[in-house]
C-alpha cells in the first residue's frame, strides 16, 4: 500500500514564524497534494505538484508556498504563520489520476 | 467548474439501521465520483470509488454507493451500521483527464447510538 508521511502530527507555533510542513510518499506518485481542513467548509486545496520543481495553485494559496526537490517530498512552507491558518493539513499523492491517498494529517495551532 | 454538496451535516443512526449518506454533483460530463472516511485526528481513507461501467459499486466495510447520472447523485449505503463507522464522511468529484484535482463537499459527520 501506497504510505504518505506527514512529519508531525501536531505542532504549535508563533504567529509571524516561518513554518514548513513535511510530506514524502513512498510508491513514486507523480502528483502531490495539500489541503486544509476546516469545519464546516471541507477539504480546500492549497497548492500541488506533477512533477518534480512543478506546482500550481489550488484554490487558497494566498499565504502559503510549496516546495518539490525530490519526487517523493512535498513541503508546505507559511512564510509568516498568522493566526487564521490554524488548521488541519492534510497531503495527498497520486499517480497519474484522481485517485489521491492521504497521510494522517498535522494540526498546526498558531498562537 | 465541478462542485459537490453533501446536503445533511450531521446525522445520526442507532447501531444496526441502515444508513444513506447523499451526495449531489454539478458537472456536465460523467465525472470520476468518490467517498472517503474520516475517523477523528485522522487522515482521509478511501472507501470507494466510481469510473464507469457498473453503476453500484462496492467498496470497503460493507459500503457500498450508486451513480445515478439522471439525479447527478453518488448516495453512499450501509445496510446495517456499527458503532466504528462513527466518523466524517465526505464525498469528492473529479473531471478525469488530466485533470488531478479533488474537489470535496463539505462532508457529513455521523454518530451512532448504541
Amino acid at each position: 500500500d501506497v504510505k504518505v508521511t506527514q512529519s508531525s502530527r501536531y505542532l504549535v507555533k508563533r504567529t509571524g514564524e516561518k513554518v514548513f510542513l513535511e510530506c514524502v510518499q513512498d510508491m513514486d506518485h507523480e502528483n502531490m497534494f495539500w489541503y486544509r481542513q476546516d469545519p464546516g467548509l471541507g477539504l480546500r486545496l492549497i497548492y500541488f505538484s506533477y512533477d518534480v520543481k512543478m506546482k500550481e495553485k489550488g484554490d487558497i494559496p494566498e499565504g502559503y508556498s510549496v516546495s518539490r526537490e525530490k519526487k517523493e517530498r512535498f513541503s508546505l512552507i507559511l512564510e509568516s504563520a498568522s493566526t487564521n491558518q490554524t488548521s488541519m493539513y492534510l497531503c495527498a499523492s497520486s499517480h497519474q489520476g484522481a485517485l489521491q491517498t492521504f497521510g494522517s494529517g498535522t494540526r498546526l495551532t498558531v498562537v | 467548474a465541478q462542485s459537490v454538496t453533501q446536503p445533511d451535516i450531521h446525522i445520526t443512526v442507532s447501531e444496526g439501521a441502515s444508513l444513506e449518506l447523499r451526495c449531489n454533483y454539478s458537472y456536465g460530463a460523467t465525472p470520476y465520483l468518490f467517498w472517503y472516511v474520516q475517523s477523528p485526528g485522522q487522515g482521509l481513507q478511501l472507501l470507494l470509488k466510481y469510473f464507469s461501467g457498473d453503476t453500484l459499486v462496492q467498496g470497503i466495510k460493507g459500503f457500498e454507493a450508486e451513480f445515478k447520472r439522471s439525479q447527478s447523485s453518488f448516495n453512499l449505503r450501509k445496510p446495517s451500521v456499527h458503532w466504528s463507522d462513527a466518523a466524517e464522511y465526505f464525498c469528492a468529484v473529479n473531471s478525469g483527464g488530466s485533470n488531478y484535482k479533488l474537489t470535496f463537499g463539505k462532508g457529513t459527520l455521523l454518530t451512532v447510538n448504541p
